[in-house]
C-alpha cells in the first residue's frame, strides 16, 4: 500500500512569490496526479505525470521516479492560487486502479 | 468542456436511512470511481467500476455500499443503512481509458448523517 506524504502542510506566502510543494511516495507508481481543491470542496485535476516535467501557465510539475518524489511549483503566485493542493499516486501493477491521496498542502497567498 | 456532474450537492439524512448519490460521468468515459473525504481528512478511494462491474474496492467499501450504472449515463453510490461516520464529501470521478489518462472529478455531494 502506497504512503503519500506532502510538505509543507500549510504555506502562507506573499503575492508574487515562487511556491514549491513537495510530494513523496513509498511504492513505485504508474502516474502521479496533482489536484487543486477549493474552499467549496470541488477537486480540479492540474497535472498527471509519469516522468519528467509538465507546465501549464504558471504551474510546473516535476517528478523523479528514482527518488519517488514530485514537486509542484507556482511562479508569480496570486491570491487566486489560494487553495489546497493534493498529490495522488496511481500505483503500478497489481490491478490497482484507485488513487492514493496525500493530506494536501493548504496554500494561502496574501496580497 | 464536458464535466462530471453530481446530485444532490448536499444531503442530510437520519442514521439508518438509505441514501443514493448520483453521478453523471463524462459521456465517452469508461472507468468510474467513487471517493470520499471526511471533514478535515484526506480523500480516500472507495471503488472503481468498469464494464458494468466493480474492478477494485477499498476496505472502506463494505457490504453497506453498492454501486450501479442503471443506464447509459448515471453512476450511483448507495449506502444501505447510514452511520454517523458516513458523513463526508463524496466525489465521483471518471476516466476515458485505464492507463495514462487523467481522472476528472465531479463537484462532490456533501452527506451529513444525523
Amino acid at each position: 500500500k502506497n504512503e503519500v506524504e506532502q510538505s509543507p502542510q500549510n504555506l502562507t506566502a506573499q503575492e508574487g512569490e515562487f511556491i514549491t510543494i513537495n510530494c513523496s511516495y513509498s511504492v513505485g507508481i504508474s502516474a502521479l496526479h496533482w489536484l487543486q481543491q477549493h474552499p467549496g470542496g470541488g477537486i480540479v485535476s492540474l497535472f498527471m505525470l509519469s516522468s519528467g516535467k509538465k507546465k501549464h501557465g504558471r504551474l510546473i510539475a516535476t517528478i523523479n521516479i528514482q527518488e519517488k518524489h514530485s514537486s509542484l511549483h507556482i511562479t508569480a503566485s496570486h491570491p487566486r492560487d489560494s487553495a489546497v493542493y493534493i498529490c495522488a499516486a496511481l500505483d503500478s501493477g497489481g490491478g490497482a486502479d484507485g488513487l492514493t491521496f496525500g493530506k494536501g498542502t493548504h496554500l494561502i497567498i496574501q496580497p | 468542456e464536458p464535466e462530471v456532474t453530481q446530485t444532490p450537492s448536499h444531503q442530510v439524512t437520519q442514521m439508518g436511512q438509505e441514501v443514493i448519490l448520483r453521478c453523471v460521468p463524462i459521456s465517452n468515459h469508461l472507468y468510474f470511481y467513487w471517493y470520499r473525504q471526511i471533514l478535515g481528512q484526506k480523500v480516500e478511494f472507495l471503488v472503481s467500476f468498469y464494464n458494468n462491474e466493480i474492478s477494485e474496492k477499498s476496505e472502506i467499501f463494505d457490504d453497506q455500499f453498492s454501486v450501479e450504472r442503471p443506464d447509459g449515463s448515471n453512476f450511483t453510490l448507495k449506502i444501505r443503512s447510514t452511520k454517523l461516520e458516513d458523513s463526508a464529501m463524496y466525489f465521483c470521478a471518471s476516466r476515458l481509458n485505464r492507463g495514462g489518462e487523467t481522472q476528472y472529478f465531479g463537484p462532490g455531494t456533501r452527506l451529513l448523517v444525523l
